[in-house]
């Protein structure tokens, strides 16, 4: 079983629509959680981080930690063309420090004007 | 721009050839970490190095290796190229090894073995 698993899409919405993206991962460990964001034929930025359980806001962007269910997920408000991108959840590998990321294969996504 | 500089952007070479990919952290970062992206199996680590020592390893062939420098740059040495090495290669740094310290991820540079 892959450490994060992430649904690769492409997932197509209308500009305007909530996105919900969507991880799951195996070990219960894990601590830190990221969400990146990549443009085509750029490298990933981050976009959101959260440590444990529950939600973190940043504008249009939500990130939420399910622990018990080992889910994390983003979403996205009032979407925009310019969001259209790969999304990548990420934890960080848990183990002293080692602090490498862990990635899902990424989610891509096209918001239609 | 995340300040991390990966030179060169692209890089065509041949199979069985030897290359050099840099990488300079952002200013106070002391942690690089190198990572490889294809398009099957997505964006793997390969090493993290920090204040010029080796700290992991992870998906890194025996073909591969990489060091960090005095002035904290590092390069990744990719030696005996196959086409399976065609990939988007990414640097990252951070400010020191700690797990909750964030990543700042290089434009990459694009491999392509011939």
């Amino acid at each position: 079983q892959k450490e994060v698993e992430q649904d690769p899409g492409p997932l197509s919405v209308p500009e305007g629509a909530i996105v919900s993206l969507n991880c799951t991962y195996s070990n219960s460990a894990f601590q830190y959680f990221m969400w990146y964001r990549q443009y085509s034929r750029k490298g990933p930025e981050l976009l959101m981080y959260t440590y444990s359980s529950g939600n973190k806001e940043d504008g249009r962007f939500t990130a939420q930690v399910d622990k018990s269910s080992k889910y994390i997920s983003l979403f996205i408000r009032d979407s925009q063309p310019s969001d259209s991108a790969t999304y990548l959840c990420a934890r960080v590998r848990y183990g002293g420090s080692q602090g490498n990321l862990i990635f899902g294969k990424g989610t891509k996504l096209s918001v239609k004007p | 721009d995340s300040g991390v500089t990966q030179t060169p952007k692209h890089l065509i070479t041949a199979t069985g050839q030897r290359v050099t990919l840099r990488c300079s952290p952002r200013s106070g970062d002391l942690s690089v970490y190198w990572y490889q992206q294809s398009l099957d199996q997505g964006l793997q680590f390969l090493i993290h190095y920090y204040n010029g020592e080796e700290r992991a390893k992870g998906n890194i062939l025996e073909r591969f290796s990489a060091q960090q420098f005095p002035d904290l740059h590092s390069e990744l040495n990719l030696s005996s190229l196959e086409l399976g090495d065609s990939a988007l290669y990414f640097c990252a740094s951070s400010q020191n090894q700690e797990a909750k310290n964030i990543q700042y991820f290089g434009a990459g540079t694009r491999l392509s073995v011939l």
